[in-house]
């Protein structure tokens, strides 16, 4: 069965320094892989999706990016933080279309 | 794009009493998800409805797609303590996109 793991489990950052969340998935090739960020008592707010290397669609415009440098890593970048960047940073993959999404234990991020 | 809406946004019950959400999206879904997403936790896959019209049920939890397939609903019979979470639907939006619904956080009065 497919296992996401991300890390670290918290995060706290000062505002203007750069952040990398790590993804890496196990159990399937070729996944499509997804960002999530989930503010404190909300939803779950698309950030981005890859369908396989170097390949990621960017939903939301914002001070952070997505790269895919190998199948079953993605990683969430930002070169400057900011305060709104705080939240629940979820990586998800599933292994086919339709398929259910399983997700990483999350990353808790502070901006300070 | 796909909106998903979600009612209620909470939902606060004693336990025993019933319990029920409601997913409804802006365009027809090819299938829909439900996942539960425990205090402190990641959401975790609970079922997928693909049909017009299909009702699935898990022990105490039924799940409904509407004939259409722009809606969904999740019912709860009597609720436990360890039902306590937030229950996201999802929809599908071509062939990659999943799109969340906003959640509703059930908690319960023991």
């Amino acid at each position: 069965s497919q296992t996401i793991h991300q890390w670290p489990a918290t995060l706290v950052q000062p505002v203007g320094s750069p952040l990398s969340l790590e993804c890496t998935v196990e159990g399937t090739s070729n996944p499509n892989l997804y960002w999530y960020r989930q503010a404190a008592g909300r939803g779950l707010q698309l950030l981005f999706y890859s369908v396989g290397i170097g390949q990621i669609s960017s939903e939301v415009p914002q001070n952070l990016s997505a790269s895919r440098p190998q199948d079953r890593q993605f990683i969430l970048s930002s070169k400057k933080l900011l305060l709104s960047d705080s939240g629940f940073y979820l990586c998800a993959g599933r292994g086919e279309y339709n398929s259910p999404l399983h997700f990483g234990n999350g990353t808790r991020l502070t901006v300070t | 794009g796909q909106q998903v809406m979600q009612i209620p946004q909470y939902q606060h019950v004693q336990e025993g009493e019933d319990f029920t959400t409601y997913c409804n999206s802006s365009t027809t879904l090819s299938n829909i998800q439900w996942y539960k997403q425990r205090p402190g936790g990641h959401p975790v896959f609970l079922i997928q409805l693909v049909k017009s019209g299909e009702v699935k049920k898990q022990k105490r939890l039924t799940f409904q797609f509407g004939e259409a397939k722009k809606n969904s609903s999740l019912h709860i019979t009597a609720t436990q303590t360890t039902d306590v979470g937030t229950y996201f639907c999802a929809g599908q939006e071509g062939a990659q996109k999943l799109v969340f619904g906003q959640g509703t956080r059930l908690t319960i009065n023991p």
